[in-house]
């Protein structure tokens, strides 16, 4: 079956440092490959999304490029500000016979000031 | 507009008590999903139901019963409940044909079982 593995959190960084949060996913067929951020207290939403391979997902100054060869899905951020605390997760759709949504476990990001 | 709502946003309740969350999408999709996010934050499908028909049933108690009256709403009714119960409950809806598109949520309902 389809599976996400995320970077284990929490993550703290200084505000204006690069952010990367390893994602990798095992699937068969073409799965669309998805970000989805929840910051505290509400609802997952959709951060940014890709659907085949080498398409570049980005929103919000975060990227992350859809690598087949490397069953990959990074998310990176140039330059994190305080307001992007919140648990990130990486998801997929898809594959063969699949169409919910698989997520990984989260990676909980803290930004100080 | 708000566009998969889920009432209530709270909930607490004592053990053995039998409660229902309700789930309304207003966004034409055909499907739905109950989603349970523990407290790492790990989420885990429970139900999905497509067109108001069960097609994903994880391994889930069979105290809790998802029920689905339209395409547009999916609730869950859960009954004895237990401690283990305790976590946020998210609602989501997506449209089946055409993998690339999301899935949206609810802002969820946390369940508190004392």
């Amino acid at each position: 079956g389809n599976s996400v593995t995320q970077m284990e959190g929490p993550v703290t960084l200084s505000e204006e440092a690069f952010l990367t949060i390893n994602c990798t996913y095992t699937a068969t067929g073409y799965p669309s490959l998805f970000w989805y951020v929840q910051y505290p207290g509400e609802g997952l939403q959709l951060l940014l999304k890709a659907t085949k391979a080498d398409d570049k997902g980005s929103n919000k100054g975060f990227e992350a490029t859809y690598r087949k060869e490397t069953t990959s899905f990074h998310l990176e951020k140039g330059s994190v500000q305080v307001s992007d605390s919140a648990v990130y997760f990486c998801a997929l759709r898809g594959g063969a016979g699949s169409y919910q949504l698989t997520f990984g476990k989260g990676t909980k990001l803290s930004v100080i000031p | 507009d708000t566009a998969v709502s889920q009432t209530p946003k709270y909930l607490v309740t004592q053990m053995g008590n039998d409660k229902s969350i309700k789930c309304e999408q207003n966004l034409g999709h055909d499907t739905m999903y109950w989603y349970k996010q523990d407290s790492k934050k790990f989420l885990k499908i429970m139900f999905s139901y497509n067109n108001k028909e069960l097609i994903i049933n994880e391994t889930v108690p069979n105290r809790f019963s998802p029920k689905s009256p339209d395409k547009a709403h999916l609730n869950l009714h859960i009954n004895s409940l237990e401690l283990g119960d305790s976590a946020v409950y998210f609602c989501a809806s997506s449209q089946v044909e055409g993998l690339n598109t999301e899935a949206f949520f609810g802002q969820g309902t946390r369940l508190t079982v004392v």
